[in-house]
């Protein structure tokens, strides 16, 4: 069971969209619509911000939305702006009961 | 509001025992999975595995040789054992809940708990 692939570090300035990939295989990304993102910064808990690809918790804004085509889900944060600096992690069930997180990517607001 | 509160040593020399507990305050206790998660020193995210209230389980296959997870339904505490322990073992580990069949996704998650193995 290997970690999801996302891309070690993304950029971006204050106002201009990122996007965050996360890449899988058939038995996980590609099977199932539970892909899920966290944001986590330094020295906090994560917290969740997409649940089953592109449903939004409560309370969490609409610049933050998910997608997903074949093996490989997205998270895209639209109006980047400071406090978004933070990592992020996807997360998807992997089958028989199992989940598995992606590697993480560092995000900078330039 | 649910909230998990999280306790459990700190430091451990090889080949210990890890020894933690989440406690869950509020929300409707019996329909939650807890699971563990831990994360090495600047690294990401790993799932460990999960325990219902009905002592329903399911490992990380890499470390289900290791774990013991156990439940106290009276008092709403959730605990991970993971033995014979080594310097890679070093990590937060962190308490986190879902909401039960289906719903695979963490809403809420304890504050963390640094475990650090060293002689």
């Amino acid at each position: 069971q290997s970690a999801l692939t996302q891309p070690a570090s993304v950029s971006g300035s204050p106002g201009q969209p990122i996007t965050i990939s996360c890449t899988g295989t058939s038995n996980d990304v590609g099977s199932h619509n539970l892909v899920s993102w966290y944001q986590q910064h330094p020295g906090k808990a994560p917290k969740l911000i997409i649940y089953e690809v592109s449903k939004r918790p409560s309370g969490v804004s609409d610049r933050f939305s998910g997608s997903k085509s074949g093996n490989t889900a997205s998270l895209t944060i639209s109006g980047l702006q400071a406090e978004d600096e933070a990592d992020y992690y996807c997360c998807s069930y992997a089958g028989t009961n199992t989940l598995i997180f992606g590697g993480g990517t560092k995000l900078t607001v330039l | 509001q649910v909230q998990l509160q999280q306790w459990g040593a700190g430091l451990l020399k090889p080949s210990e025992t890890l020894s933690l507990t989440c406690a869950v305050y509020g929300g409707s206790f019996t329909n939650y999975y807890l699971s563990w998660v831990r994360q090495p020193p600047g690294k990401g995210l790993e799932w460990i595995g999960e325990i219902n209230r009905a002592e329903s389980i399911n490992y990380n296959p890499s470390l289900k040789s290791r774990v013991t997870m156990s439940v106290d339904t009276s008092n709403n505490q959730f605990s991970l054992k993971l033995n014979s322990v080594t310097a890679a073992d070093t990590a937060v580990y962190y308490c986190a809940s879902r909401r039960g069949l289906g719903l695979y996704y963490f809403d809420y998650w304890g504050q963390g708990t640094l475990v650090a193995v060293s002689s």
